[in-house]
């Protein structure tokens, strides 16, 4: 079946510090890849997304590569702050129309 | 331009009551999905819509449906409430059957 697995959490990181949460797939066929940002209090918003392996997509100072051989979207910031603190969400999306979510990642950055 | 937009905000029930919640996709967007966000479990597929369409549903009871109007905006409606049923509930739309979704803030209901 289809699956996201990702890195629980919580994470609690001092800023500026590097952060990586780790997700991994399992899909059948050829599934476009998402990260999935939930503030507090609000809805989902799209970070970044990458639709083919190699590709890497980059938002806001975060950045994943699609990784086919590893089957892996690890999301990755240089130097976290204050204001990222927020629920993260791996998410795949195949030709059904269906996302699959990861449980979702939560970040507290610390000043 | 307006996002996707949910009401209510927050919902309160009792088990065996009805709830129906509601959501206003993104001007120009004809698909709309449902998502419910409970907790410990992440993010589920509920249902998908496109064109007054269902078009996909996820594993759900029949007592969760719902429908799309010609305006595209969309109801989904839980029957026979149960304890666990207690979640947020994310719309999301999509301009077309294949482009990025676009999610609203929630309904969060809470069954008693």
């Amino acid at each position: 079946g289809n699956s996201v697995t990702q890195m629980e959490g919580p994470v609690t990181l001092s800023e500026e510090a590097f952060l990586t949460i780790n997700c991994t797939y399992t899909a059948t066929g050829y599934p476009s890849l998402f990260w999935y940002v939930q503030y507090p209090g609000e809805g989902l918003q799209l970070l970044l997304k990458a639709t083919k392996a190699d590709d890497k997509g980059s938002n806001k100072g975060f950045e994943a590569t699609y990784r086919k051989e590893t089957t892996s979207f690890h999301l990755e910031k240089g130097s976290v702050q204050v204001s990222d603190s927020a629920v993260y969400f791996c998410a795949l999306f195949l030709r059904d129309n269906q996302f699959y979510f990861g449980t979702g990642t939560s970040l507290t950055v610390i000043p | 331009e307006a996002g996707v937009t949910q009401s209510p905000t927050h919902l309160i029930k009792t088990r065996g009551q009805q709830a129906t919640l509601r959501c206003s996709p993104i001007s120009g967007h004809t698909s709309v999905y449902w998502y419910q966000q409970a907790l410990g479990l992440g993010l589920q597929f509920l249902l998908w819509y496109d064109e007054g369409e269902e078009r996909n549903r996820g594993n759900f009871p029949p007592r969760f449906s719902g429908r799309q109007f010609p305006n595209y905006s969309s109801e989904l409606n839980v029957n026979a409430l149960e304890l666990e049923d207690s979640a947020l509930y994310l719309c999301a739309s999509s301009q077309t059957r294949d482009s990025f979704q676009y999610f609203g803030a929630g309904t969060r209901l809470s069954v008693l």
